[in-house]
Protein backbone atom coordinates (compact mmCIF):
# COMPACT_ATOMS: atom_id res chain seq x y z
CA UNK A 1 0.00 0.00 0.00
CA UNK A 2 1.51 3.32 -1.24
CA UNK A 3 1.86 5.73 1.76
CA UNK A 4 0.01 8.86 0.66
CA UNK A 5 -2.75 7.79 -2.34
CA UNK A 6 -4.21 10.02 -4.30
CA UNK A 7 -6.51 9.81 -7.68
CA UNK A 8 -4.34 10.56 -10.66
CA UNK A 9 -7.20 11.52 -12.82
CA UNK A 10 -7.24 13.56 -15.06
CA UNK A 11 -10.27 15.14 -13.05
CA UNK A 12 -12.38 17.18 -15.45
CA UNK A 13 -14.82 19.79 -14.22
CA UNK A 14 -16.50 22.98 -16.01
CA UNK A 15 -15.38 26.60 -15.29
CA UNK A 16 -17.29 27.52 -12.22
CA UNK A 17 -17.75 24.32 -10.77
CA UNK A 18 -16.76 22.50 -7.21
CA UNK A 19 -13.62 20.33 -8.04
CA UNK A 20 -13.07 17.79 -5.31
CA UNK A 21 -9.81 16.24 -4.92
CA UNK A 22 -8.87 13.21 -1.77
CA UNK A 23 -5.87 12.10 -0.62
CA UNK A 24 -5.90 9.17 2.01
CA UNK A 25 -2.15 8.40 3.80
CA UNK A 26 -1.58 5.05 5.56
CA UNK A 27 0.59 6.56 8.73
CA UNK A 28 -1.47 7.23 11.69
CA UNK A 29 0.51 9.22 13.37
CA UNK A 30 1.00 11.72 10.70
CA UNK A 31 1.17 14.83 12.25
CA UNK A 32 0.19 17.19 8.96
CA UNK A 33 -1.12 17.83 5.53
CA UNK A 34 0.08 19.86 2.70
CA UNK A 35 -2.11 20.58 -0.96
CA UNK A 36 0.66 21.35 -3.42
CA UNK A 37 -0.34 22.60 -7.08
CA UNK A 38 2.18 21.85 -9.77
CA UNK A 39 1.67 23.44 -13.35
CA UNK A 40 3.54 21.49 -16.45
CA UNK A 41 7.22 22.11 -16.41
CA UNK A 42 6.79 24.32 -12.64
CA UNK A 43 7.63 23.78 -9.39
CA UNK A 44 5.19 22.50 -6.40
CA UNK A 45 3.75 25.27 -5.15
CA UNK A 46 2.07 25.66 -1.10
CA UNK A 47 -1.57 26.18 -1.22
CA UNK A 48 -2.42 25.56 2.37
CA UNK A 49 -1.90 22.97 4.98
CA UNK A 50 -4.25 21.48 7.78
CA UNK A 51 -3.56 20.08 10.89
CA UNK A 52 -6.32 19.72 12.95
CA UNK A 53 -9.69 17.69 12.18
CA UNK A 54 -12.33 19.56 10.45
CA UNK A 55 -12.05 22.28 7.53
CA UNK A 56 -9.79 25.03 6.50
CA UNK A 57 -11.13 27.88 4.17
CA UNK A 58 -8.43 30.37 2.49
CA UNK A 59 -10.58 32.20 -0.15
CA UNK A 60 -11.82 29.50 -2.68
CA UNK A 61 -10.14 27.20 -1.19
CA UNK A 62 -11.10 24.03 1.63
CA UNK A 63 -8.97 21.73 2.87
CA UNK A 64 -10.50 18.95 4.73
CA UNK A 65 -8.87 16.18 7.48
CA UNK A 66 -10.55 13.21 8.83
CA UNK A 67 -7.97 11.98 10.96
CA UNK A 68 -10.05 8.66 11.78
CA UNK A 69 -10.13 7.93 8.26
CA UNK A 70 -6.98 8.71 7.26
CA UNK A 71 -8.67 11.41 4.61
CA UNK A 72 -7.52 14.69 3.62
CA UNK A 73 -9.28 16.26 0.60
CA UNK A 74 -8.93 19.95 -1.34
CA UNK A 75 -12.35 21.75 -2.33
CA UNK A 76 -11.67 24.57 -4.89
CA UNK A 77 -14.67 26.36 -5.41
CA UNK A 78 -16.00 28.43 -8.78
CA UNK A 79 -13.15 26.43 -10.30
CA UNK A 80 -11.14 28.74 -12.90
CA UNK A 81 -9.30 27.55 -16.26
CA UNK A 82 -6.12 28.93 -14.49
CA UNK A 83 -6.93 26.35 -11.87
CA UNK A 84 -5.55 23.76 -14.40
CA UNK A 85 -2.65 22.11 -12.57
CA UNK A 86 -1.21 18.50 -10.99
CA UNK A 87 -2.26 18.92 -7.29
CA UNK A 88 -0.10 16.82 -5.20
CA UNK A 89 -1.15 15.73 -1.52
CA UNK A 90 2.24 16.10 0.88
CA UNK A 91 1.88 14.26 3.99
CA UNK A 92 4.65 15.15 6.95
CA UNK A 93 5.29 11.99 8.63
CA UNK A 94 8.26 13.29 10.50
CA UNK A 95 10.79 16.13 10.50
CA UNK A 96 12.75 14.42 8.04
CA UNK A 97 9.52 12.69 6.73
CA UNK A 98 7.46 14.58 3.74
CA UNK A 99 5.60 11.87 2.02
CA UNK A 100 4.08 13.21 -1.69
CA UNK A 101 1.05 11.48 -3.33
CA UNK A 102 1.91 11.07 -6.94
CA UNK A 103 -0.32 14.12 -7.74
CA UNK A 104 -4.07 14.74 -9.28
CA UNK A 105 -4.33 15.92 -12.49
CA UNK A 106 -6.67 18.39 -12.83
CA UNK A 107 -8.39 20.05 -15.94
CA UNK A 108 -11.23 23.19 -15.89
CA UNK A 109 -12.84 23.70 -18.66
CA UNK A 110 -14.39 26.85 -20.26
CA UNK B 1 11.59 38.68 -1.09
CA UNK B 2 13.72 35.67 -2.31
CA UNK B 3 12.78 31.97 -2.77
CA UNK B 4 14.64 29.00 -2.58
CA UNK B 5 17.11 29.33 -6.01
CA UNK B 6 18.18 26.09 -7.98
CA UNK B 7 20.91 26.20 -10.43
CA UNK B 8 21.57 24.98 -13.25
CA UNK B 9 17.66 24.97 -14.40
CA UNK B 10 18.62 22.27 -17.20
CA UNK B 11 21.78 20.40 -17.48
CA UNK B 12 22.39 17.60 -20.38
CA UNK B 13 25.50 15.26 -19.77
CA UNK B 14 26.66 12.43 -21.40
CA UNK B 15 26.38 9.39 -19.23
CA UNK B 16 29.20 8.41 -17.13
CA UNK B 17 30.03 11.95 -16.20
CA UNK B 18 29.69 13.29 -12.92
CA UNK B 19 27.34 16.64 -12.49
CA UNK B 20 26.84 18.50 -9.55
CA UNK B 21 23.09 20.80 -8.75
CA UNK B 22 22.99 23.82 -6.36
CA UNK B 23 20.58 25.17 -4.32
CA UNK B 24 20.36 28.04 -2.30
CA UNK B 25 17.68 27.78 0.55
CA UNK B 26 15.50 30.68 1.60
CA UNK B 27 17.12 32.88 4.31
CA UNK B 28 16.73 31.57 7.78
CA UNK B 29 15.60 28.46 7.00
CA UNK B 30 17.22 25.89 8.91
CA UNK B 31 15.71 22.88 7.01
CA UNK B 32 16.62 21.63 3.38
CA UNK B 33 15.69 18.86 2.16
CA UNK B 34 16.72 17.42 -1.75
CA UNK B 35 13.49 15.59 -4.13
CA UNK B 36 13.70 13.96 -7.60
CA UNK B 37 10.92 13.64 -9.91
CA UNK B 38 10.53 11.53 -12.69
CA UNK B 39 8.53 12.19 -15.77
CA UNK B 40 4.95 12.42 -14.24
CA UNK B 41 5.72 11.02 -11.27
CA UNK B 42 5.28 12.38 -7.09
CA UNK B 43 8.28 13.48 -5.91
CA UNK B 44 10.83 11.15 -4.49
CA UNK B 45 13.22 12.02 -1.15
CA UNK B 46 16.64 11.92 -1.12
CA UNK B 47 17.78 13.70 1.32
CA UNK B 48 17.49 16.55 4.49
CA UNK B 49 19.64 18.49 6.18
CA UNK B 50 18.65 20.67 9.98
CA UNK B 51 20.59 22.81 11.05
CA UNK B 52 24.08 21.21 12.16
CA UNK B 53 22.26 18.02 12.90
CA UNK B 54 24.04 14.94 10.77
CA UNK B 55 21.77 14.99 7.11
CA UNK B 56 19.06 12.46 6.84
CA UNK B 57 20.25 10.10 4.00
CA UNK B 58 17.80 7.82 3.64
CA UNK B 59 16.43 8.29 0.50
CA UNK B 60 19.31 8.36 -1.84
CA UNK B 61 19.57 5.84 -4.07
CA UNK B 62 23.11 4.85 -4.60
CA UNK B 63 26.24 5.39 -3.12
CA UNK B 64 26.98 7.46 -6.71
CA UNK B 65 24.87 10.51 -4.82
CA UNK B 66 25.92 12.53 -2.29
CA UNK B 67 25.13 16.26 -0.96
CA UNK B 68 26.25 18.66 1.25
CA UNK B 69 25.91 21.90 3.09
CA UNK B 70 28.23 24.26 3.72
CA UNK B 71 27.66 26.48 6.46
CA UNK B 72 23.74 25.97 6.81
CA UNK B 73 22.99 27.88 3.76
CA UNK B 74 23.92 26.74 0.30
CA UNK B 75 24.00 23.12 -0.76
CA UNK B 76 25.52 21.25 -3.51
CA UNK B 77 23.51 17.46 -4.72
CA UNK B 78 26.66 15.57 -6.70
CA UNK B 79 25.75 12.66 -8.95
CA UNK B 80 29.26 10.73 -9.70
CA UNK B 81 28.76 8.46 -12.65
CA UNK B 82 25.76 9.40 -14.40
CA UNK B 83 23.39 6.95 -15.62
CA UNK B 84 20.82 7.62 -18.45
CA UNK B 85 18.02 6.50 -15.34
CA UNK B 86 19.22 9.56 -13.54
CA UNK B 87 17.67 12.18 -15.61
CA UNK B 88 15.12 13.33 -13.54
CA UNK B 89 13.51 17.07 -12.19
CA UNK B 90 15.73 17.48 -9.04
CA UNK B 91 14.17 19.84 -6.68
CA UNK B 92 15.24 21.84 -3.34
CA UNK B 93 12.85 22.81 -0.84
CA UNK B 94 13.75 24.71 2.49
CA UNK B 95 11.58 25.61 5.43
CA UNK B 96 11.52 27.83 8.42
CA UNK B 97 11.55 24.60 10.41
CA UNK B 98 10.74 21.02 10.68
CA UNK B 99 7.34 21.61 13.03
CA UNK B 100 3.65 20.64 11.27
CA UNK B 101 2.94 23.64 10.86
CA UNK B 102 6.02 24.42 8.91
CA UNK B 103 5.90 23.98 4.64
CA UNK B 104 8.04 23.67 2.72
CA UNK B 105 9.09 25.92 -0.42
CA UNK B 106 10.12 24.94 -3.62
CA UNK B 107 12.91 25.89 -6.04
CA UNK B 108 12.46 25.97 -9.77
CA UNK B 109 14.44 22.74 -10.10
CA UNK B 110 17.27 21.54 -12.38
CA UNK B 111 16.05 19.12 -14.90
CA UNK B 112 18.88 16.95 -16.05
CA UNK B 113 19.04 14.99 -18.84
CA UNK B 114 21.64 11.91 -19.71
CA UNK B 115 22.29 11.37 -22.97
Amino acid sequence: QKEVEQNSGPLSVPEGAIASLNCTYSDRGSQSFFWYRQYSGKSPELIMFIYSNGDKEDGRFTAQLNKASQYVSLLIRDSQPSDSATYLCAVRMGPSDMRFGAGTRLTVKP
Amino acid sequence: GAGVSQSPSNKVTEKGKDVELRCDPISGHTALYWYRQSLGQGLEFLIYFQGNSAPDKSGLPSDRFSAERTGGSVSTLTIQRTQQEDSAVYLCASSLGTGPSQPQHFGDGTRLSIL
